[in-house]
């Protein structure tokens, strides 16, 4: 597509609930990454992928998030048993590669936990 | 480590002022690059700008310019006749080239610009 885009733009959901956040890259990019942005903060690296393989997932927070992009393309970001300390936006970005490529960065989706 | 900090929290000018955000940077890598975004209200991230390390020269596009000093590790952002409609967050960023994190950005705390008519 012509930019990077997500779903849902915003998610309210209860504490325990289970979410998954959807991102559809620019379609030429092989790689793919997953940010947290707390409220009044820079957005923080969560895990990436060149084309399906996942080389670093280091920056998830916790065994309740997980990240899948099966087909080099579409991803999903999940959390289990989401908690109050979860709320965030999060957002996804694209590039061509590595190695200091710009990141595209799609809407982002806002993530509530009540 | 790689490490972004933008010491100005939040600016306040008036339209038509000239404001430079400032970006301090801190890296081992000696190749490595810099990125500018701007957060607007609706909550986007857009990308304005990628310098690496090997390009020190001055960039101005339009009212935007920005200077990169390598002897101070500053990558500094100016505005020149500022307008309302660049009140946002402005983040700096930094990625290294090489080395075991050449595919994540390092995003400083962020600086919100407030331009009042």
């Amino acid at each position: 597509g012509a930019g990077v885009s997500q779903s849902p733009r915003y998610k309210v959901t209860k504490r325990g609930q289970d979410v998954t956040l959807r991102c559809d890259p620019i379609s030429s990019h092989a790689t793919l990454y997953w940010y947290q942005q707390a409220l009044g903060q820079g957005p923080e690296f969560l895990t990436y992928f060149n084309y399906e393989a996942q080389p670093d997932k280091s920056g998830l927070p916790s065994d309740r998030f997980s990240a899948e992009r099966p087909e080099g393309s579409i991803s999903t970001l999940t959390i289990q048993r989401t908690e109050q300390r979860d709320s965030a936006m999060y957002r996804c970005a694209s590039s061509l590669g590595t190695g200091g490529e710009t990141q595209y960065f799609g809407p982002g989706t806002r993530l509530l936990v009540l | 480590a790689q490490k972004v900090t933008q010491a100005q929290t939040e600016i306040s000018v008036v339209e038509k002022e000239d404001v430079t955000l400032d970006c301090v940077y801190e890296t081992r890598d000696t190749t490595y690059y810099l990125f500018w975004y701007k957060q607007p209200p609706s909550g986007e991230l857009v990308f304005l700008i990628r310098r690496n390390s090997f390009d020190e020269q001055n960039e101005i596009s339009g009212r935007y310019s920005w200077n990169f000093q390598k002897s101070t590790s500053s990558f500094n952002f100016t505005i020149t006749a500022s307008q309302v409609v660049d009140s946002a967050v402005y983040f700096c960023a930094l990625s290294e080239a090489s080395g075991g994190s050449n595919y994540k950005l390092t995003f400083g705390k962020g600086t919100l610009l407030t331009v009042n008519p």
